[in-house]
C-alpha cells in the first residue's frame, strides 16, 4: 500500500522555465517531508525538506510547498537548468524512524 | 571527506547462496538504513538501526538479516530465503529523528 505517491513518472521542461513536481500522501500524521534528487547509478541526494508546521520552505532555486488539507506536496524549481535533469523522489516520515518514498519523477530540462 | 561507502558496486549471487552487502559511514551518524529499489518503484525499507546493537524490521525484511556491532557499519545479508533478490540496494544514514538521510551509491545485486 503506497503511502506516498508521485503520479507523474516523467516531466519535460524548457530551460529557464519553472518545473513543478508533485507528490501526494495518505497518512495525515506524517510530520516531515523531504525531496531527493537522484542521478543514474548514484544514491539519492537530499535537496530540501519541510516540517508539517510550515507550508513553504525555500532554498535558492528550490521551493517546497505543503498543503496539509489536501495531503499534497510540491517542489518548484525556478529557473530550471539542464543540470537539474534527474529523478526526483519525495519522502515522508512520522517518527523519523521509517521514511516512505514515492516512485519518483524523471525530470528532463531541455536546453 | 565524510560519506557513506557501499561495496561492491555490482554483485552476483548463485541461487541458494547468502551474500553480504557492505555499508560504512564516517559521518558520525547514529541511524542507518537499508532500502531496496526495483524498477518503477520507490525505495522500500528493509531494516533500520537507530543505535548500535539494535535494529528493527522495515516493510520488506523477510529473507534479509543485518547486524549493527559498530556505529560506522551496517552490513546487510541477503539470504537464500529471499526469493527475488535481484534489485538495487541502497544504504543510508542520518542523525536520527526528522533529519535528512545521506545515501551511498548503491549495490546492484543480480542472480546467476
Amino acid at each position: 500500500d503506497q503511502q506516498v505517491k508521485q503520479n507523474s513518472p516523467s516531466l519535460s521542461v524548457q530551460e529557464g522555465r519553472i518545473s513543478i513536481l508533485n507528490c501526494d500522501y495518505t497518512n495525515s500524521m506524517f510530520d516531515y517531508f523531504l525531496w531527493y534528487k537522484k542521478y543514474p547509478a548514484e544514491g539519492p541526494t537530499f535537496l530540501i525538506s519541510i516540517s508539517s508546521i510550515k507550508d513553504k520552505n525555500e532554498d535558492g532555486r528550490f521551493t517546497v510547498f505543503l498543503n496539509k488539507s489536501a495531503k499534497h506536496l510540491s517542489l518548484h524549481i525556478v529557473p530550471s537548468q539542464p543540470g537539474d535533469s534527474a529523478v526526483y523522489f519525495c519522502a515522508a516520515t512520522l517518527t523519523g524512524n521509517q521514511f516512505y518514498f514515492g516512485t519518483g519523477t524523471s525530470l528532463t530540462v531541455i536546453p | 571527506d565524510g560519506g557513506i561507502t557501499q561495496s561492491p558496486k555490482y554483485l552476483f549471487r548463485k541461487e541458494g547462496q547468502n551474500v553480504t552487502l557492505s555499508c560504512e559511514q564516517n559521518l558520525n551518524h547514529d541511524a542507518m538504513y537499508w532500502y531496496r529499489q526495483d524498477p518503477g518503484q520507490g525505495l522500500r525499507l528493509i531494516y533500520y538501526s537507530q543505535i548500535v546493537n539494535d535494529f528493527q524490521k522495515g516493510d520488506i525484511a523477510e529473507g534479509y538479516s543485518v547486524s549493527r556491532e559498530k556505529k560506522e557499519s551496517f552490513p546487510l545479508t541477503v539470504t537464500s530465503a529471499q526469493k527475488n533478490p535481484t534489485a538495487f540496494y541502497l544504504c543510508a544514514s542520518s542523525f536520527g529523528g526528522n533529519q535528512p538521510q545521506h545515501f551511498g551509491d548503491g549495490t546492484r545485486l543480480s542472480i546467476l
